[in-house]
């Protein structure tokens, strides 16, 4: 089963970018690579996808190598409001999205 | 932008009493999920719809649970005799392609639902 590794917490400060990377060994073909943000009690917001290279759009940009066995999500001067946990899944292969722990970001000034 | 609309948004109710919640999703959507999140935990998958019918379910979705599509705009999920452990967050999701299909899963901002 594939499966993705991120780290559990970042801390950061209003104005600076932030790169989380989340890695994923066994990402099949067709597999995409996808970002959700979630603040507390309320639902997973759909921030980002991507297959490889680079997506940006206007809220964040998507790094995915080569090899896709890994991927980063970079915010781009993060506020306050940026605080909340970031999820990276695979969507491919099926409807149902796998969440795992996720990264808990946290802004400070 | 569109919205996947559920209500209540908080629910209390007593122990072996049923509930049903309720879910608007985005309307041209033909794909429709339920999800849960117990207090601190993941946000877990419990079943997809398409078509009018169940097209994935989790180990979680037991014979408590039951899924029901009533009308065109209307996506429920009821629970008989509920219990304390299901005491959580309840998302509902939509989404257009199927997500494995490059499409995004929109979800609603969920049901506190608690039991006593």
């Amino acid at each position: 089963l594939a499966k993705t590794t991120q780290p559990i917490s970042m801390d950061s400060y209003e104005g600076q970018e932030v790169n989380i990377t989340c890695s994923h060994n066994n990402i099949a073909t067709n597999d995409y690579i996808t970002w959700y943000q979630q603040f507390p009690s309320q639902g997973p917001r759909f921030i980002i996808q991507g297959y490889k290279t680079k997506v940006t759009n206007e809220v964040a940009s998507l790094f995915i190598p080569a090899d896709r066995k890994s991927s980063t999500l970079s915010l781009p001067r993060v506020s306050l409001s940026d605080t909340a946990v970031y999820y990276c899944l695979f969507t491919g292969g099926g409807n149902k999205l796998t969440f795992g722990t996720g990264t808990q970001l946290k802004v400070e000034l | 932008e569109p919205e996947v609309t559920q209500t209540p948004s908080h629910q209390v109710t007593q122990m072996g009493q049923e509930v049903i919640l309720r879910c608007v999703p985005i309307s041209n959507h033909l794909y429709f999920y339920w999800y849960r999140q117990i207090l601190g935990q993941k946000v877990e998958f419990l079943v997809s719809f398409y078509n009018n019918e169940i097209s994935e379910k989790s180990e979680i979705f037991d014979d408590q649970f039951s899924v029901e599509r009533p009308d065109g705009s209307n996506f429920t999920l009821k629970i008989r005799s509920t219990k304390l452990e299901d005491s959580a967050m309840y998302f509902c999701a939509s989404s257009d392609p199927p997500v494995g299909q490059g499409g995004d899963y929109t979800f609603g901002s969920g049901t506190r639902l608690t039991v006593v």
